[in-house]
């Protein structure tokens, strides 16, 4: 069974907390893909990767970074959470070849206080 | 910024009847468009990936249309039962390798 796993389903966090999301697939998927949903927004990109150590910018990439050491694993980082930070954040991954369906985590509501 | 949009933005049907959503997207630079559904406390799932024009793909009682020529794809549910209330996703992507866009998605509620 195919499997995006993240880390932590909750978490709450102070403003300027550093926070790391972590998402893991097991499907030798190249692309991997950080989103966060808000009410009415539907699924914003933060940022993908098509590859290790490759990164690209999505819509909304201010306040986040991420990093891809290896191929399965893919992080989330908020250098200094902030409140308007509080989100559903929904990681996904795919292969870059054929249909590019996307597989997506179970998510991981984050509060910043 | 790629504008996928989606309409309407929630939807209430009685169980039995027919209901029919739109996503619209970029006509150029055209990859695959794709519909998901997600469910309360549950991950997106897939319904379908469309990658040519005047592709009709069905699932049981879901089927999905696409025009990339105007820009727009239709997900149809025939007899709505209460397991399709969920939110329903369009995306599009212009490359293998390049950033899929979503919409706001369709709220869809069936009542009994």
């Amino acid at each position: 069974d195919v499997k995006v796993t993240q880390s932590s389903r909750y978490l709450v966090k102070r403003t300027g907390e550093k926070v790391f999301l972590e998402c893991v697939q097991d499907m030798d998927h190249e692309n991997m893909f950080w989103y966060r949903q808000d009410p009415g927004l539907g699924l914003r990109l933060i940022y993908f990767s098509y590859d290790v150590k490759m990164k690209e910018k999505g819509d909304i990439p201010e306040g986040y970074s991420v990093s891809r050491e290896k191929k399965e694993r893919f992080s989330l980082i908020l250098e200094s959470a902030s409140t308007n930070q509080t989100s559903m954040y929904l990681c996904a991954s795919s292969f870059i070849s054929g249909t590019g369906e996307l597989f997506f985590g179970e998510g991981s509501r984050l509060t910043v206080l | 910024i790629l504008n996928v949009e989606q309409s309407p933005q929630s939807l209430h049907v009685q169980e039995g009847d027919s209901t029919n959503f739109t996503c619209s997207f970029p006509s150029s630079n055209f990859y695959a468009l794709h519909w998901y559904r997600w469910e309360t406390a549950k991950s997106p799932e897939a319904l379908f990936v469309m990658t040519l024009n005047g592709d009709e793909k069905k699932k049981g009682r879901i089927s999905a249309t696409l025009n990339t020529k105007e820009g727009y794809s239709y997900l149809y549910i025939k007899g709505s039962q209460p397991e399709d209330s969920a939110t329903y996703l369009c995306a599009f992507n212009s490359s293998s390798a390049s950033k899929i866009i979503f919409g706001s998605g369709t709220r869809l509620s069936i009542r009994p």
